[in-house]
């Protein structure tokens, strides 16, 4: 079966960094993303990757590497407004994307 | 308007009810979806249609129906839902539904509530 691993929460300081961690089984593989969703809004796109290697996006960055099954997402200089829910998604084929349950990041001041 | 929009934001029903969740884009993409969010759940993908074509049903139930008219609207009728029916609904668009990068944009969601 399809399955995608996240941690279900985790703590972090206003200024500090985290890492979010997200592994993959799966029988197709097209690519990544990486959602941001605050409590009671839409997911919005923060990352894609599909080749092996570091994605930088100003203040995030995301890592893939396809023969492990495994990628994160990186964020620095962390602010209270990245207090949300983050979604690992995978593209099987065409445009199935299978989701990870999300990993909740709390930051405290 | 821009963007995903939904419509109604919140909605609560009893299991007799027929209700209908709309969703509509105005980015000119050609496939539309409708996904299903539990607390600490993964999205659960319900329908896609791509060029007003449905293509996709993952085993949803016959108490949740579809429709999509056209490219740009999307329903998902109601009818004889159970509690634990109660979620966030999202609806999401993409350009199409058949190229390998598919960023989906999402609409805030109908919180549906069934009593």
């Amino acid at each position: 079966g399809q399955n995608i691993d996240q941690p279900t929460e985790m703590t972090a300081t206003e200024g500090a960094i985290v890492q979010i961690n997200c592994t993959y089984q799966t029988s197709g593989f097209n690519g990544l993303f990486w959602y941001q969703q605050h409590a009671g809004e839409a997911p919005t796109f923060l990352s894609y990757n599909v080749l092996d290697g570091l994605e930088e996006k100003g203040r995030f960055s995301s890592f893939l590497s396809r023969s492990k099954g495994y990628s994160y997402l990186l964020l620095k200089e962390l602010q209270m407004k990245d207090s949300a829910s983050y979604l690992c998604a995978v593209i099987m084929g065409n445009y199935q994307l299978i989701w990870g349950a999300g990993t909740k990041l709390i930051i405290k001041p | 308007e821009t963007g995903v929009t939904q419509t109604p934001r919140h909605l609560v029903m009893g299991m007799t009810n027929k209700k209908s969740l709309k969703c509509e884009q105005h980015l000119g993409h050609n496939a539309m979806y409708w996904y299903k969010q539990s607390a600490k759940k993964p999205l659960e993908l319900m329908f896609v249609y791509n060029f007003k074509e449905q293509t996709e049903n993952n085993s949803v139930p016959s108490r949740f129906s579809p429709e999509c008219p056209n490219s740009s609207h999307l329903f998902l009728h109601l009818h004889t839902l159970q509690p634990e029916d109660s979620a966030l609904y999202l609806c999401a668009s993409s350009q199409d539904a058949t190229s390998g990068y598919n960023e989906q944009f999402f609409g805030p969601g109908t919180r549906l509530t069934v009593l």
